[in-house]
C-alpha cells in the first residue's frame, strides 16, 4: 500500500490565483482530513469527510472548499489564494475515525507558499 | 471545549538518559488521547495511544505514556534516549462524549525534542 499521497510536494502561487492540492488514499479508510501547520501553531483541521459524499469544516475553513466524490479521494481547492495560506499542507485519513479511536495516516505535506 | 496543552517548546536530552515530553489536556468526559512524531519534511507518525484499560500504554520505537486522570496528563516517556529520537512530538485529544457528527481530534502545539550526543 502507498498509504496517503499527496501532490504536489512544493508550489509557488501569486495572490488571487488558485489551485487544488491533491491526496488519495488507497487504505480504504471512511475518514479524511486536511490540516494546516504553521510554526509553533500545531495543525489545525480546515476540513474532514466522514465518508464519500460528505464533508464539514473544521476550525479554519475560511478560503477552502473540499469535495469527496470517492472513498479514495479527498481534494483541496484554494479560490484565491492570499499571503495568509502560505503553510504547510497535511492530508489524512482513518478507518474508524478519532470516536472509534482510531489513529490517523498522514501524508508527506505539500509545501505552499503565496506571494 | 476539548483542548491539548504541551507546555515546553524545546526539551533537550542527553543521549542515554531517560525523557519526558509532558501532555496535559482538558475533556468533558473520557479521553482518547494519541501522540505523534514528525521527522524533518516528513508527515505525522502514529507512535501511541489511550482509548482505556492500562494506564501505561506502550508503543512505536521504546515509546510508552501514561494516563493519569486525577492529574490529566498523558506524558510520554523514553527509558534511554537515542539521538534519531530527535524530532517535533505532538499530542492529540479526542473527547468521545460528543453527540454530534463533530468527529475530530485537537492537537498540541507540538513539543520539539533535542538529543545530544
Amino acid at each position: 500500500n502507498a498509504g496517503v499521497t499527496q501532490t504536489p510536494k512544493f508550489r509557488i502561487l501569486k495572490i488571487g490565483q488558485s489551485m487544488t492540492l491533491q491526496c488519495t488514499q488507497d487504505m480504504n479508510h471512511n475518514y479524511m482530513y486536511w490540516y494546516r501547520q504553521d510554526p509553533g501553531m500545531g495543525l489545525k483541521l480546515i476540513y474532514y469527510s466522514v465518508g464519500a459524499g460528505i464533508t464539514d469544516k473544521g476550525e479554519v475553513p475560511n478560503g477552502y472548499n473540499v469535495s469527496r466524490s470517492t472513498t479514495e479521494d479527498f481534494p483541496l481547492r484554494l479560490e484565491l489564494a492570499a499571503p495568509s495560506q502560505t503553510s504547510v499542507y497535511f492530508c489524512a485519513s482513518s478507518f474508524l475515525g478519532a470516536s472509534g479511536g482510531d489513529e490517523q495516516f498522514f501524508g508527506p505535506g505539500t509545501r505552499l507558499t503565496v506571494l | 471545549a476539548q483542548s491539548v496543552a504541551q507546555p515546553e517548546d524545546q526539551v533537550n536530552v542527553a543521549e542515554g538518559n531517560p525523557l519526558t515530553v509532558k501532555c496535559t489536556y482538558s475533556v468533558s468526559g473520557n479521553p482518547y488521547l494519541f501522540w505523534y512524531v514528525q521527522y524533518p519534511n516528513r508527515g505525522l507518525q502514529f507512535l501511541l495511544k489511550y482509548i482505556t484499560g492500562d494506564n501505561l500504554v506502550k508503543g512505536s520505537y521504546g515509546f510508552e505514556a501514561e494516563f493519569n486522570k486525577s492529574q490529566t496528563s498523558f506524558h510520554l516517556k523514553k527509558p534511554s534516549a537515542l539521538v534519531s529520537d530527535s524530532a517535533l512530538y505532538f499530542c492529540a485529544v479526542r473527547d468521545p462524549g460528543g453527540m454530534n457528527r463533530d468527529d475530530k481530534i485537537i492537537f498540541g502545539k507540538g513539543t520539539r525534542l533535542h538529543i545530544l550526543p
